[in-house]
């Protein structure tokens, strides 16, 4: 069962603009975490929130938590050519649940140049 | 820096042929999973282990099972292999304690079964 969707499903912008990914869940979580995926490839960690947090920076990375709405988002600033991949969320449950991450479906972000 | 180590990074098969295919983590985690992934349904968990010897059933396991016979080591075996079983197959290794897990990917294994 999916427990994080993204949206949107795919996302085109133009290189130095900024790109936006939502992220909804449905149960209680202990973190979430986005990760990205270039065409072809495995999945790289990007950034982890924790339900007690409510933003987080990381270089052109800005990640929020509303836990009340059950939703994140991914911002990405002044985007590049290279960003061009997949992003997926992942929901880490709560404590009593199996111990594994679940991922949504992603959003494909293309940055033209 | 962590590494997981998928054996194949194409494969085609027959119908029908058993497939083994191998993932080796060197971190020394605990916890392992195969994933496959497939246009618009994202990544779903096949199976997952917590321990040597040890494995749990995911969302979709039917036609698939597995080995962990080393804790470095999980195996995902196609029995029968059937052409819906032609996807992108990941295996990941998960560092952490409960709560603040990270999930480390090998580059994924592109099984087409003809």
């Amino acid at each position: 069962s999916q427990q994080g969707e993204e949206d949107p499903q795919a996302l085109s912008i133009q290189e130095g603009e900024n790109a936006t990914m939502n992220c909804s869940y449905k149960t209680s979580i202990n973190n979430l975490q986005w990760y990205r995926q270039n065409s072809g490839r495995g999945l790289v960690h990007l950034i982890l929130i924790r339900s007690n947090e409510r933003e987080k920076h990381s270089g052109r990375l800005r990640v929020t938590l509303d836990t009340s709405k059950k939703s994140s988002s991914l911002l990405i600033t002044a985007s590049r050519a290279a960003d061009t991949a997949s992003y997926f969320c992942a929901t880490d449950a709560m404590p009593g649940s199996a111990r594994q991450l679940t991922f949504g479906s992603g959003t494909q972000l293309t940055v033209l140049p | 820096d962590v590494k997981v180590t998928q054996s194949s990074r194409y494969l085609v098969k027959r119908t029908g042929e058993k497939v083994f295919l191998e993932c080796v983590q060197d971190m020394d985690h605990e916890n392992m999973f195969w994933y496959r992934q497939d246009p618009g349904l994202g990544l779903r968990l096949i199976y997952f282990s917590y321990d040597v010897k040890m494995k749990e059933k995911g969302d979709i396991p039917e036609g698939y099972s597995v080995s962990r016979e080393k804790k470095e080591r999980f195996s995902l075996i196609l029995e029968s292999a059937s052409t819906n079983q032609t996807s992108m197959y990941l295996c990941a290794s998960e560092w952490g304690d409960p709560g603040d897990t990270e999930a480390f990917f090998g580059q994924g294994t592109r099984l087409t079964v003809v």
